[in-house]
């Protein structure tokens, strides 16, 4: 079956150092998204993709953050200088073209910002 | 603007026992409306979903119905199974807009 494949599963790094997260969806689907999840809550979208274009980044915090999916495949999310209440779970997801409401989840990147 | 509520967890059930997650949406015109579920260890999948007024999402046997009236989206379940246990997510998709808005999610525990 597949899958939307992401990696790291897990990262600990320092405040102010740069981290990066991957996402490869599952083939054929063109749109993409990025979620945090910070412990107890929802999840919150960071950004969408469709193909190759970002079609919503209203909630990424572009002072620090950055994503690209730049052959409209895999995408990377980036954060620098990370920050102590980015602690949270990155959840990627993706769908077929459309806003249709069906998504596929990856089990996340946890992230831990000592 | 749009938002969901959902009732606080932890839910704890007996095996067997009826199961009722409350999930209250605010959105401009119809959304379409959706259950995700997140067990242990793993992804969040869509459970069910429903369209349109008065439709009925089932799987699983877990059901919700759309109600306009009420802006509601319950969702329940017959007799709860210890690997029904899970953080269950109501996410309303609004007219117009292009992701979905998550609930806070209600943790689920039934014991044996």
């Amino acid at each position: 079956e597949a899958e939307v494949a992401q990696s790291p599963r897990y990262k600990i790094t320092e405040k102010s150092q740069a981290v990066a997260f991957w996402c490869d969806p599952i083939s054929g689907h063109a749109t993409l998204y990025w979620y945090r999840q910070i412990l107890g809550q929802g999840p919150e979208l960071l950004v969408q993709f469709q193909d190759e274009s970002v079609v919503d980044d209203s909630q990424l915090p572009k002072d620090r953050f950055s994503a690209e999916r730049l052959k409209g495949v895999d995408s990377t999310l980036k954060i620098q200088p990370a920050e102590l209440g980015d602690s949270a779970m990155y959840l990627c997801a993706s769908s077929l073209a459309g806003s249709t409401g069906e998504l596929f989840f990856g089990e996340g990147s946890r992230l831990t910002v000592l | 603007g749009n938002s969901v509520t959902q009732m606080e967890g932890p839910v704890t059930l007996s095996e067997e026992a009826f199961l009722t997650i409350n999930c209250t949406y605010t959105a401009t015109g119809y959304p379409s409306l959706f259950w995700y579920v997140q067990y242990p260890g793993e992804g969040l999948q869509l459970l069910l979903k429903a369209t349109k007024a008065d439709d009925k999402g089932s799987n699983k046997g877990f059901e919700a119905t759309y109600r306009k009236e009420t802006t509601s989206f319950h969702l329940e379940k017959g007799s709860v199974q210890v690997s029904d246990s899970a953080v269950y997510f109501c996410a309303p998709l609004a007219v117009g807009r292009r992701a979905l808005t998550f609930g806070s999610g209600t943790r689920l525990q039934v014991q044996p």
